[in-house]
């Protein structure tokens, strides 16, 4: 089964501080990486999608992709307490039509 | 910016009751997704349709769901009979295609089975 491993946190950073999170994949041939942002009790909501290794960035955000380590990770600058929320990695595997999403990794940006 | 409208958003019932979610996805967009996701962890896929055609619904449970988009369109997510390992939120999300595009999600359904 193709997986999708996220830190489910949660992850406390002071206002202003940049926010590491990580998310790992187990299918190699995957090819698009996509991150959501979760409000408790809402939606999930597109932040970036990125589909070459290297870095992309939009905004506070920047998204980096290590095909060959398999992972993708997303640096939120300057981070607000309104960013605090649940980031979600969905990958969509090699071959595969179906995106799989991690279980989200809990950010609180405290004042 | 277009979206995808869900209804409703807020859902109780009884267990043994049937219901039903209704999705439209933003317009032009071809595959259409149904999810559960259940508090503390990710989306989980029901089932996926690419224009009227469903793609993947391994994991939709057959004996109490079903999905249906018949034109292509808008779709119908029913549960009968619910039961209370249903509670949970359903989310309805669209993308352009199904090769790379990123999904983009209504507002969701919580249904709480009493």
């Amino acid at each position: 089964q193709k997986e999708v491993e996220q830190n489910s946190g949660p992850l406390s950073v002071p206002e202003g501080a940049i926010a590491s999170l990580n998310c790992t994949y187990s299918d190699r041939g995957s090819q698009s990486f996509f991150w959501y942002r979760q409000y408790s009790g809402k939606s999930p909501e597109l932040i970036m999608s990125i589909y070459s290794n290297g870095d992309k960035e939009d905004g506070r955000f920047t998204a980096q992709l290590n095909k060959a380590s398999q992972y993708v990770s997303l640096l939120i600058r300057d981070s607000q307490p309104s960013d605090s929320a649940t980031y979600l990695c969905a990958v969509l595997p090699g071959g595969s039509y179906i995106p799989t999403f991690g279980r989200g990794t809990s950010l609180i940006v405290h004042p | 910016e277009a979206e995808v409208a869900q209804s409703p958003r807020y859902k109780i019932t009884e267990k043994s009751q049937a219901v039903a979610f209704w999705c439209d996805p933003i317009s032009g967009h071809a595959t259409l997704y149904w999810y559960r996701q259940i508090l503390g962890q990710g989306p989980e896929l029901l089932v996926q349709f690419q224009d009227e055609s469903v793609v993947d619904d391994s994991q939709l449970p057959k004996d109490r769901f079903s999905a249906e988009r018949l034109k292509g369109v808008d779709s119908t997510l029913k549960i009968q009979p619910a039961e209370l390992g249903d509670s949970a939120m359903y989310l309805c999300a669209s993308s352009l295609d199904s090769y790379n595009s990123p999904l983009h999600f209504g507002n969701g359904t919580r249904l709480t089975v009493t």
